[in-house]
């Protein structure tokens, strides 16, 4: 069965970091980049990254820069995503996506389920 | 950065047809693709490159594009329809690489 599943819910302290896991299942992990797009409650979508599982190779959102940390592991098919120097505004939900493609442009055709990670001290 | 706009909301009684616009500068030189979101759901790929779809996803669900404004059309609208819509491009020479229009609440009276 293709899937992406997610690591649970987080709760941390302003300040700190998250780590998140979206491990891959049906497919081969390392064909398709993987990226990273978040949703605060009740508002839209924003991309993050993303992160080539073949090579390693990374893309961060500039606003992200410095902050975000995308690294996976090819032994067990799974792509993490590390944010730092937490925020109230940094509660949000996290997905992981696969990438599909055309000659011409890129979406999202597999997405993880989700995993909220709540910002408080 | 590039910016997609949507109209926050879209009514529609069920049987009728919903139109959904995500509006860009010059979006129809872009391939644009929509997401349908429920309720504590993922987002789930419903149309790409402007007016394909993927297997699974009914006939009823149509996009286009052309100009400064991309559509996605869902005819014989259903009570299941009703979701929150994205559209999202792609552009490897800005930053971010990938944009979400703001979405859309489509409601089924």
């Amino acid at each position: 069965q293709v899937q992406l599943v997610q690591s649970g819910a987080e709760v941390k302290k302003p300040g700190a970091s998250v780590k998140v896991s979206c491990k891959a299942s049906g497919y081969t992990f390392t064909g398709y980049y993987m990226h990273w797009v978040r949703q605060a409650p009740g508002q839209g979508l924003e991309w993050m990254g993303r992160i080539n599982p073949n090579s390693g190779g990374t893309n961060y959102a500039q606003k992200f820069q410095g902050r975000v940390t995308m690294t996976r592991d090819t032994s067990i098919s799974t792509a993490y995503m590390e944010l730092s120097r937490l925020r109230s505004d940094d509660t949000v939900v996290y997905y992981c996506a696969r990438e599909a493609s055309t000659v011409t442009t890129k979406y999202f055709d597999l997405w993880g389920r989700g995993t909220l990670v709540t910002v408080s001290s | 950065s590039y910016v997609l706009t949507q109209p926050p909301s879209v009514s529609v009684a069920p049987g009728q047809t919903a139109r959904i616009t995500c509006g860009g500068n010059n979006i129809g030189s872009k391939s644009v693709h929509w997401y349908q979101q429920k309720p504590g759901q993922a987002p789930v790929l419903v149309v790409y490159d402007d007016s394909d779809r993927p297997s699974g996803i009914p006939e009823r669900f149509s996009g286009s594009n052309s100009g400064n404004t991309a559509t996605l059309t869902i005819s014989r609208v259903e009570a299941g329809d009703e979701a929150d819509y994205y559209c999202q491009v792609w552009d490897s020479s800005s930053d971010p690489y990938v944009v979400f229009g703001g979405g859309t609440k489509l409601t089924v009276l």
